[in-house]
C-alpha cells in the first residue's frame, strides 16, 4: 500500500516535444507528491511539487497533473530540450508534523530527448 | 545555493567491516534523512533524524544501522558487518522543517562491498 507506481521506465522525445511520466499510489493518506530530476552522478533534486487540494501545477515547462479520485499524478515537460534527459522520480508522502516526512518514490523514468 | 555535501564520494570495504558515511546537512536545516539507491532501483528511505533522535524508520534500517549526529554539523550513517547487498549509493537529504519542507539531497556516497 507504501507503494509509488511510475511509468514508463524509459521514454525518448524528440527536442520540442512534450514528455509525460506517469505515477499511481494506493495509500489515500499520501498529502504531499514531489517530482525530483536526477542527473548521472548527482542526488535528486526537487523539481516541482503538489498537494492534493489542487488539480494542476504549472512552473515553467513544467507542469503536474493530479487526478485524486484516479490516485494518480503526472508529469509533463513542456519543449522538452535535450537538457532535460536526466531520470525523474515521482514521490509521495504523508505530511508528519515535527517530524521527518519520509519520502515514498517510485521507480524512476530515464528521459532521453533528442536534439 | 547552500549545498548537502556527502564524503566520501566512493567507499570500497570489505564484507563483514563498519564503515561510517558522512553527511553536512545545509546549515539551518532541523531535518535529516538517509536514503538508498540499489543499482537500476529506486530509492528507498531509510531513516529521518529530529531532535538528536530517530523520528521515523524503514525495515531495512534494522539494528545494523545507525545514525548519529556528532556535533552541530556533521551526520552519519554507520553499518556494521556490511553485507554484499549493502552495496548501494546512500544519500543524505535535509529540509529546514516539517510539513513537506522541500528535502534536499546531497550527491551520495557509492558504496560497494567486496
Amino acid at each position: 500500500q507504501q507503494q509509488v507506481k511510475q511509468s514508463p521506465q524509459s521514454l525518448i522525445v524528440q527536442k520540442g516535444g512534450i514528455s509525460i511520466i506517469n505515477c499511481a499510489y494506493e495509500n489515500t493518506a499520501f498529502d504531499y507528491f514531489p517530482w525530483y530530476q536526477q542527473f548521472p552522478g548527482k542526488g535528486p533534486a526537487l523539481l516541482i511539487a503538489i498537494r492534493p487540494d489542487v488539480s494542476e501545477k504549472k512552473e515553467g515547462r513544467f507542469t503536474i497533473s493530479f487526478n485524486k479520485s484516479a490516485k494518480q499524478f503526472s508529469l509533463h515537460i513542456m519543449d522538452s530540450q535535450p537538457g532535460d534527459s536526466a531520470t525523474y522520480f515521482c514521490a509521495a508522502t504523508v505530511t508528519a508534523y515535527n517530524a521527518g516526512n519520509m519520502l515514498t518514490f517510485g521507480g524512476g523514468t530515464r528521459l532521453m530527448v533528442k536534439p | 545555493e547552500p549545498e548537502v555535501t556527502q564524503t566520501p564520494s566512493h567507499q570500497v570495504t570489505q564484507m563483514g567491516q563498519e564503515v561510517i558515511l558522512r553527511c553536512v546537512p545545509i546549515s539551518n536545516h532541523l531535518y535529516f534523512y538517509w536514503y538508498r539507491q540499489i543499482l537500476g532501483q529506486k530509492v528507498e528511505f531509510l531513516v529521518s533524524f529530529y531532535n538528536n533522535e530517530i523520528s521515523e524508520k524503514s525495515e531495512i534500517f534494522d539494528d545494523q544501522f545507525s545514525v548519529e549526529r556528532p556535533d552541530g554539523s556533521n551526520f552519519t550513517l554507520k553499518i556494521r558487518s556490511t553485507k554484499l547487498e549493502d552495496s548501494a549509493m546512500y544519500f543524505c537529504a535535509s529540509s529546514p522543517g516539517p510539513s513537506n519542507q522541500p528535502q534536499h539531497f546531497g550527491d551520495g556516497t557509492r558504496l560497494s562491498i567486496l
